[in-house]
């Protein structure tokens, strides 16, 4: 069965410092990638998605993804992080299957202090 | 209603009973999802619907059942809750296109005793 593996599991970042968080997934067919954010106490949003095309997405608020299906990853990148990006990020990955349900990874929690 | 309402929005519930959480969305989605969220584990499938009256059994179906009666409902039930689903239920849809971006309702809380 396919996986999903976030590596940082927490990670705390003093504004403005860059934010890198890893995913890498196991499934070797055709798939579609998605960060979500869940705020505290809020439900997931999506950040980003990758379908086919550029492998270096850009989503809200100043977040980009980068694909490279050679490592079967999607890494979630930010420049600068704020306070405001104290969160839970999920990857998440869906392959062309007759479920097309989601398999999420285990999530990273970041908090950033100000 | 805009996107996708969950209710009730917490629940503390006593082992044994029986409990539906229910799930509606405004956006004519053929696909929708339950999914719970518990810490250091991401959310997990527990049954899916592609399109109204078809059903499906994603990671973690044990314990719980779902309907898909019309295009805008997906209710959750458990038969006889216990203490390990204690957890936080998201219901989710799509479109159910190849592309399956999904979108999330707010929750809910549930507590089993």
């Amino acid at each position: 069965a396919q996986s999903v593996s976030q590596h940082n599991h927490h990670v705390i970042l003093s504004e403005a410092a860059s934010l890198e968080l890893g995913c890498n997934y196991s499934y070797g067919g055709t798939v579609n990638l998605f960060w979500y954010v869940q705020y505290p106490g809020q439900h997931l949003q999506l950040l980003l998605k990758y379908f086919s095309g550029d492998p270096l997405v850009k989503g809200i608020k100043g977040f980009e993804a980068e694909f490279i299906k050679s490592k079967f990853s999607f890494n979630l990148r930010k420049p600068s992080v704020q306070w405001s990006d104290t969160a839970e990020y999920f990857c998440a990955v869906n392959p062309y299957t007759g479920r097309r349900a989601l398999t999420f990874g285990s999530g990273t929690r970041l908090q950033v202090q100000p | 209603i805009a996107g996708i309402t969950q209710a009730p929005t917490s629940q503390i519930l006593a082992a044994g009973r029986r409990m539906t959480l229910r799930c509606t969305q405004d956006m004519r989605h053929n696909a929708m999802y339950w999914y719970r969220q518990d810490l250091g584990l991401g959310l997990r499938l527990i049954h899916y619907s592609n399109t109204a009256g078809t059903t499906g059994k994603g990671e973690v179906p044990d314990g719980y059942s779902v309907s898909r009666a019309n295009t805008d409902d997906f209710p959750l039930t458990l038969a006889s809750a216990v203490p390990s689903q204690t957890s936080v239920y998201f219901c989710a849809s799509s479109d159910g296109t190849s592309y399956n971006e999904q979108f999330f309702g707010p929750g809910t809380r549930l507590t089993v005793l």
